[in-house]
């Protein structure tokens, strides 16, 4: 099983539509998580940490599922600009402060 | 705000050839990570360093990759010699707090391209 596993998408919405990605870790021992916001091409943009009690930022939710051992990113009122790859990550197994990434799930926001 | 930068943006080389890539991560962090991402492929862990040594590397990581911190501001990866499937986007990152807080902020990258 991998490490970090997100399903790829695409996601294709109507801008104003609600949309929710899971994404599965494999370490029960894992702390840390993030959502990253990937642009094509273009590097990795710390979106938002994902803690334990849950994390709000605008139109923005983050989830920790630590029995399912899972994190959601929810998007309310999605907007043109939201297209993106977004990647969850974790620091895995290590103590060196890595983070270990999914493969992403790519999100088209249309007109 | 501050920024990890990266140079240069777009590397071309033969096979064989040694290159460098350089970043300057953000100036009051501790811990630096290079990472790399094959087209369409998912952002992949090279290395990891703190305190002038490398803490963690993964298995892409071999003999032919080096990396070095030369003076107070500077994190170099350098490959001996490239292969075909060395091509890839090279991300360099940075983070303040290390294991426990692993925010990590990414340099803008640099495309190499080997033929």
């Amino acid at each position: 099983r991998k490490e970090v596993e997100q399903d790829p998408g695409p996601f294709n919405v109507p801008e104003g539509a609600t949309v929710a990605f899971n994404c599965t870790y494999s370490n029960s021992a894992s702390q840390s998580f993030f959502w990253y916001r990937q642009d094509c091409r273009k590097e990795p943009k710390l979106l938002m940490s994902v803690y334990s009690s849950g994390n709000e930022d605008g139109r923005f939710t983050a989830q920790l599922n630590r029995a399912s051992q899972y994190i959601s990113l929810l998007i309310r009122d999605s907007k043109l600009s939201d297209s993106a790859t977004y990647l969850c990550a974790s620091h895995g197994s290590s103590n060196t402060g890595k983070l270990i990434f999914g493969q992403g799930t790519t999100l088209q926001v249309k007109p | 705000e501050p920024e990890v930068t990266q140079t240069p943006s777009h590397q071309v080389t033969q096979m064989g050839q040694e290159v460098i890539l350089r970043c300057v991560p953000i100036s009051n962090h501790l811990y630096f990570y290079w990472y790399r991402q094959i087209l369409g492929q998912k952002v992949e862990f090279l290395v990891s360093f703190y305190n002038n040594e490398i803490s963690e590397k993964s298995e892409i990581f071999d003999d032919q990759f080096s990396v070095e911190r030369p003076d107070g501001s500077n994190f170099t990866l350098k490959i001996r010699s490239t292969k075909l499937e060395d091509s890839a986007m090279y991300f360099c990152a940075s983070s303040e707090a290390g294991p426990g807080d692993e925010k990590l902020f990414f340099g803008s990258g640099t495309q190499l391209s080997v033929l």
